[in-house]
């Protein structure tokens, strides 16, 4: 099982929905990071949250440390958010730094 | 705006050649990351510099694969030979120190990658 879980795997979306993308993760955890990847393959540090919720434009990030549970969302969906959303934690006792990626989820926004 | 700077961005090459990577980390960052990324699944770190110093290769594949950052500085990736499971996107991260000017910092900066081909 891995030590960190993401759903859903792909999400189609109509421009103007509100996206949720879900992690969960089962490490204890010092930071927990949304990163965007855009199909270039640059990756871009969303958000870096360790409690509570961060909001960033239509970004907001929320993580919930008792039930090890993080919620990416978008409002007012615009195609240009197209892209795989990737939820990482940097793990308590692990190797200094490193960060335990999930495998991302795959975002299309349709006009 | 600083970044994190690669090259090549793509790389075609046969299987059995030598292929090298190079990461230019944003100035003033001590740590810099190696990371190997397969179509549809997340990164997975290959190994891990604070300056010129190793901290983690315990996931690089030794036998064909070797890193270094000589000056602590710029930091190159090699592959030789290469393998058609080597296909992938590589990419290189780098943070700055923590806070009291030591260890790492949580925040990683990405570079755009160089997506590798073996034929």
């Amino acid at each position: 099982k891995n030590e960190v879980e993401q759903s859903p795997q792909n999400l189609t979306a109509q421009e103007g929905e509100f996206i949720t993308i879900n992690c969960s993760y089962s490490v204890g955890i010092s930071a927990l990071h949304w990163l965007q990847q855009h199909p270039g393959g640059g990756i871009v540090s969303l958000f870096m949250l360790s409690s509570g919720k961060k909001k960033h434009g239509r970004l907001i990030a929320t993580i919930n440390i008792q039930e090890k549970h993080s919620s990416l969302h978008i409002t007012a969906s615009h195609p240009r958010d197209s892209a795989v959303y990737i939820c990482a934690v940097t793990s308590r006792g692990g190797s200094q730094g490193n960060l335990i990626f999930g495998k991302g989820t795959k975002l299309s926004v349709k006009p | 705006e600083a970044e994190v700077a690669q090259s090549p961005r793509y790389k075609i090459t046969e299987k059995s050649q030598a292929v090298a990577f190079w990461c230019d980390p944003i100035s003033g960052h001590a740590t810099l990351y190696w990371y190997r990324q397969i179509l549809g699944q997340g990164p997975e770190l290959l190994v891990q510099f604070q300056d010129e110093s190793v901290v983690d290769d315990s996931q690089l594949p030794k036998d064909r694969f070797s890193a270094e950052r000589l000056k602590g500085v710029d930091s190159t990736l090699k592959i030789q030979p290469a393998e058609l499971g080597d296909s992938a996107m590589y990419l290189c991260a780098s943070s700055p120190r923590g806070e009291r000017g030591y260890g790492y910092a949580d925040t990683q900066y990405f570079g755009p990658g160089t997506r590798l081909t073996v034929l």
